[in-house]
């Protein structure tokens, strides 16, 4: 059975870069009809998609968030990656990847969740 | 930017039906999702595509999308479906997520 595993720094420092790593397993990553995507969440509060990409390397990113973050994607190593630059407290979060699962027009939504990983910006 | 919007809260006794609303502009041109997310742990999809269950998921959970008002309901509500409900619209690649209800059953 498919599973996601997020791994990084739980601890970043202001103005620095946040990597972060999903590694995908039970799975082929290069598969036709899914995107692998980040969604982060704020110390309680909701939901939000950061992007998706796809095994080809084409990627989709939020238009409402600044163009901090960069994905991308290692087949050969069944992984793909999310940076943010220059953080801020403000990028706090739990940060999940996913699978997205679209069937030409069909959409399927997040079917497949990582456990989450806890990223704190502080000094 | 595309947004949708959610009741902060829902609540519901033991045996009822639960109805959570999601709205947006044409949300029914666009494809709504619901997750379902419990303390401490990842959401999991309740409903895709409007209104199709994935697998696993109990019959009590439907989904309707229409004009500009995407409904989740969960009828015969147990206390066991207390959590955090999102929306998601999707269209052209592009997902936005709604700020999520907590459903509260008492």
């Amino acid at each position: 059975q498919l599973q996601l595993q997020e791994s990084g720094p739980g601890l970043v420092k202001p103005s620095e870069t946040l990597s972060l790593t999903c590694t995908v397993s039970g799975g082929s990553i290069s598969t036709i009809t899914y995107y692998w995507g980040w969604i982060r969440q704020p110390p309680g509060k909701g939901l939000e998609w950061i992007g998706s990409i796809y095994y080809s390397g084409n990627t989709f990113y939020n238009p409402s968030l600044k163009s901090r973050f960069t994905m991308s994607v290692d087949t050969s190593k069944n992984q793909f990656s999310l940076k943010l630059s220059s953080v801020t407290a403000a990028d706090t979060a739990v940060y999940y990847c996913a699978r997205e699962v679209l069937e030409g027009v069909h959409y399927y939504g997040f079917d497949v969740w990582g456990q989450g990983t806890t990223v704190t910006v502080s000094s | 930017s595309y947004e949708v919007t959610q009741p902060p809260s829902v609540s519901v006794s033991p045996g009822q039906t639960a109805s959570i609303t999601c709205s947006g502009d044409k949300l029914g041109d666009k494809y709504a999702c619901w997750y379902q997310q419990k303390p401490g742990r990842s959401p999991v999809v309740v409903i895709y595509q409007d209104n199709k269950r994935p697998s696993g998921i109990p019959e009590r959970f439907s989904g309707s999308n229409s004009g500009n008002t995407a409904t989740l309901t969960i009828s015969e509500t147990q206390a066991m479906d207390e959590a955090d409900y999102y929306c998601q619209a999707w269209d052209s690649s592009t997902g936005v997520f709604g700020a999520g209800t907590k459903l509260t059953v008492l």
